[in-house]
């Protein structure tokens, strides 16, 4: 069963921090894997993709990890400021006959304090 | 980059009334478009496929004939919310195709509110 599960499920931190957030999944054929910030009301915004082949992928203060072997993933905030707070979200998508299919992590709801 | 653009993004209507919510692709065409829903703390939910020139492809427990969806151009697809009841306040969101640069994109969501 093809399932994403994103840990904490919500982390509270100080301004300036750094914090990471952990996302597993079980998910086949796999294509790629992206991670998404949704602002409370808003619309997701994509922040990095990672392919089967890729390591390692940064976006400012944003650096996503991928592990295909163990299939983890893991995004690393550096240096958090207020307007992190938000939730994230683990998105993997696998493909198969041309056709793709999308799995949503639950997201993890950070939220940076002064 | 792929922009889309979802209106209205608040709405409040009376208990029994129908609500349209567009979904656009400003600068792409997406012959395929999805619609969720999203619960207070909690993740989104898929609510149906949209596909251009045919009928739309819903997930397991949601009504078709209260969610209506129209994909009637490459660049639109409306949501419908048919005999709204306050049970079906919600945050509603759209999303297309956007390339592999893009990805996946998102409108801005709309508010429901069903009073």
């Amino acid at each position: 069963k093809n399932q994403v599960e994103q840990s904490p499920q919500s982390l509270i931190i100080l301004e300036g921090k750094n914090c990471t957030l952990q996302c597993n999944y079980t998910v086949s054929p796999f294509s790629n894997l992206r991670w998404y910030k949704q602002d409370t009301g808003r619309g997701p915004v994509s922040l990095t993709i990672m392919t089967f082949s890729e390591n390692t992928k940064s976006n400012g203060r944003y650096t996503a990890t991928l592990d295909a072997d163990t299939k983890q993933s893991s995004l690393h905030i550096t240096a958090s400021q207020l307007s992190d707070s938000a939730s994230y979200i683990c998105v993997v998508s696998a493909v198969a006959s041309g056709t793709y299919k999308y799995i949503f992590g639950t997201g993890t709801r950070l939220k940076v304090l002064a | 980059g792929a922009v889309v653009s979802q209106h209205p993004s608040r709405v409040i209507c009376k208990s029994g009334t129908s609500v349209k919510i567009e979904c656009r692709s400003l600068d792409f065409q997406a012959t395929t478009m999805f619609w969720y829903r999203q619960f207070p703390k909690q993740s989104l939910m898929l609510m149906a496929t949209s596909n251009e020139g045919s009928k739309a492809t819903y997930e397991q427990g949601v009504e078709k004939d209260k969610f209506l969806i129209n994909h009637a151009s490459l660049t639109l697809s409306t949501l419908t919310v048919t005999s709204a009841h306050p049970e079906d306040s919600s945050f509603y969101i759209c999303s297309a195709w956007g390339g592999a640069a893009a990805g996946y994109t998102f409108g801005s969501g709309t508010r429901l509110t069903v009073v």
